[in-house]
């Protein structure tokens, strides 16, 4: 898998944009970055997936820089029903997830 | 859409016994499925990986005769955990994949094992 490393936690408040970084430098020409959370004792849900375009959809946006190396995950909206581990994965082909410690996002009202 | 439905979603059993865990692709079919283990406070691992109709491939350390994977048809996986021990008590997750290029994983929403 191209190593991806998110920070272990976040804090945000109610009501604003919620940005999680997550760092591909690894990354291969034709990998897509996936965003997926998990809410406690749930199964992981996924969000958005990428390839070098930005990408918007109901849930959020994600943001590639230029060169691929790295991401932004924006909620722009956060809830406290966002709060979460959020896991940002790379994967070596198509659909072999592997999970790593994802970034622990917590809302504040 | 795209909906994975996971069962039974907890279960207790006692030591010794073996345990069947369903996981069902609803509204679509998949070419393949994964399970993922996953220990409290701690990060989902990828146990096993499984196309229908062959045999699945196991992670490192992970005993294939311990956990019995059957992907018998595209919208059904089974794992058995056989000769279930209390260290075996943990979240199991499947997801399963739909065979289009890049499209993502689909997980269910897991069982509770624990093992008395």
């Amino acid at each position: 898998d191209a190593k991806t490393t998110q920070p272990p936690s976040m804090d945000c408040a109610e009501g604003r944009a919620a940005n999680l970084p997550c760092n591909h430098s690894t990354i291969s020409g034709n990998e897509y970055v996936y965003w997926y959370r998990q809410i406690h004792s749930q199964g992981p849900q996924y969000i958005i997936h990428g390839l070098k375009n930005n990408e918007t959809n109901e849930m959020a946006s994600l943001i590639i820089t230029e060169d691929r190396k790295s991401s932004t995950l924006i909620l722009p909206h956060a809830t406290l029903r966002d709060t979460a581990v959020y896991y940002c994965i790379v994967p070596r082909y198509n659909n072999d997830m592997r999970f790593g410690a994802g970034t622990r996002l917590t809302v504040k009202p | 859409g795209a909906v994975v439905s996971q069962h039974p979603s907890w279960v207790i059993c006692k030591s010794g016994t073996s345990v069947k865990i369903e996981c069902r692709s609803l509204d679509f079919q998949a070419t393949t499925m994964f399970w993922y283990r996953q220990f409290p406070k701690q990060s989902l691992m990828l146990m096993a990986t499984s196309n229908e109709g062959s045999k699945a491939t196991y992670e490192q350390g992970v005993e294939k005769d311990k956990f019995l994977i059957n992907h018998a048809s595209l919208t059904l996986s089974t794992l058995t955990v056989t000769s279930a021990h209390p260290e075996d008590s943990s979240f199991y997750i499947c997801s399963a994949y739909p065979g289009l290029d890049n499209s993502p994983l689909h997980f269910g929403n897991g069982t509770r094992l624990t093992v008395t």
